[in-house]
């Protein structure tokens, strides 16, 4: 039972560069969201997703895209890196929306 | 808007002792309750949820009970070990205005000594 995954664990980006972090679960769930980690500032969220083909943004969406064609997947594309970006970053998905959010083992991101 | 607060850390314990991690919320209507665990260089694990008043919700020795009328969901476990140290975070579930984002506290550091 994979649960939810995420690649890569550990990425180094230049300012500038594009990238996206991957995401799928295996659990058939409706719901699927992206956090990102600060130290100081806890998790907040950038995206999410009800269902295939919606999407909407969080708290902290700014240079950073989504999409959800797939149940299964939900990846997050940073369109032009900036070290700001530098955070961990969380993949999360519960059966429907507002049930028990369950998360992947996140993704490290360094922007030098 | 809905709000977490717990104890700041680090809590440095003895290995067997008694650990309560204290937590607090606001929040309109009656959010979800949940405790998350995140060990060094790990995601973030559910630990135990509550999702009405007086619930207690338990796992691995770890328990929380639902207080509505101190709005509190404080965690405890009666033995700690060396295993336990880990960063444990208090989450409100939010509703359709965040996107039903999880609202976080700070977490608190808790280290376990042998």
């Amino acid at each position: 039972n994979a649960g939810v995954t995420q690649t890569p664990k550990f990425q180094v980006l230049k300012t500038g560069q594009s990238m996206t972090l991957q995401c799928a679960q295996d659990m058939n769930h409706e719901y699927m969201s992206w956090y990102r980690q600060d130290p100081g500032m806890g998790l907040r969220l950038i995206h999410y997703s009800v269902g295939a083909g919606i999407t909407d943004q969080g708290e902290v969406p700014n240079g950073y895209n989504v999409s959800r064609s797939t149940t299964e997947d939900f990846p997050l594309r940073l369109l032009s890196a900036a070290p700001s970006q530098t955070s961990v970053y969380f993949c999360a998905s519960s059966y429907k929306a507002g049930n028990t959010i369950y998360f992947g083992e996140g993704s490290w991101l360094t922007v030098v | 808007g809905d709000s977490v607060t717990q104890m700041e850390g680090p809590v440095t314990l003895s290995e067997e002792a008694f650990l309560t991690i204290n937590c607090t919320y606001t929040a309109t209507g009656y959010p979800s309750l949940f405790w998350y665990v995140q060990y060094p260089g790990e995601g973030l694990q559910l630990l135990l949820k509550a999702t009405k008043a007086d619930d207690k919700g338990s796992n691995k020795g770890f328990e929380a009970t639902y207080r509505k009328e101190t709005t509190s969901f404080h965690l405890e476990k009666g033995s700690v070990q060396v295993s336990d140290s880990a960063v444990y975070f208090c989450a409100l579930s939010g509703g359709p205005n965040s996107g039903y984002a999880l609202n976080f506290g700070k977490g608190t550091s808790l280290l376990v000594t042998p």
